[in-house]
């Protein structure tokens, strides 16, 4: 099973600030890589997959990166809407898939 | 627009058996690949289980293997999970999702439902 580790646990930051958030697998998952976004009470919501490749809708501010083990989800100016949780997940096309432990991203 | 609306949670005692459903509209739910994904209070996601859009190609965790089973009703547009031998460490909002991919699976969930709560204690 691929582990992955994202960091930091908690980021704080301010509105208009730029935000960067790692994941890293424990093997290589090449591009299969996605990324969430989940606010209180809500359902996660896919903002990223293959790594970079942006799900519908999503805002130009997110943009994903990375490849092997080490993968970035860049905010590049946060909106006061972006403070939420984050999580990685493996996209490899056999299960299981697997989710990192998140990001707390935070007001600062 | 995409709706999954999950039903059958509640509280029950270790042991016992829970069946979810899950109905689903606004999108071909015949073609798609659909998941459910759990989520422990404070804890992140958990992937469960896939059923590709025919029914076929079933996995699950093996944290849920030989205790869950996963099925569709492709002409009443509803994913099912029937959950047995249920344990405290089930205890989790377990989610329904459909899958980016059309006919084959991908992985990554790009529609989700609003959860129902399964609560397993004595």
């Amino acid at each position: 099973e691929i582990v992955l580790t994202q960091s930091p646990a908690i980021m704080s930051l301010s509105p208009g600030e730029r935000a960067t958030l790692s994941c890293r697998a424990s093997q290589s998952v090449g591009t299969s890589l996605g990324w969430y976004q989940q606010k209180p009470g809500k359902a996660p919501r896919l903002l990223v997959f293959d790594a970079s490749k942006g799900a519908a809708d999503l805002p130009g501010r997110f943009s994903g990166s990375g490849s092997g083990t080490d993968f970035t989800l860049t905010i590049s100016s946060l909106e006061p809407e972006d403070f939420a949780v984050y999580y990685c997940q493996q996209g490899t096309n056999r299960p299981p898939w697997t989710f990192g432990q998140g990001t707390r991203l935070e007001i600062k | 627009q995409v709706q999954l609306v999950e039903s059958g949670g509640g509280v029950v005692q270790p042991g016992t058996s829970l069946r979810l459903s899950c109905a689903a509209s606004g999108f071909y739910f015949s073609t798609s690949a659909m998941h459910w994904v759990r989520q422990a209070p404070g804890k992140g996601p958990e992937w469960v289980a896939v059923i590709r859009y025919d029914g076929s190609n079933i996995f699950y965790a093996d944290s849920v293997k030989g205790r869950f089973t996963i099925s569709r009703d492709n002409p009443k547009n509803t994913l099912y999970l029937q959950m047995s031998s249920l344990r405290p460490e089930d205890t989790a909002v377990y989610y329904c999702a459909k899958d980016l991919y059309f006919y084959d699976y991908s992985g990554y969930s790009v529609d989700w439902g609003q959860g129902t709560l399964v609560t397993v204690t004595s």
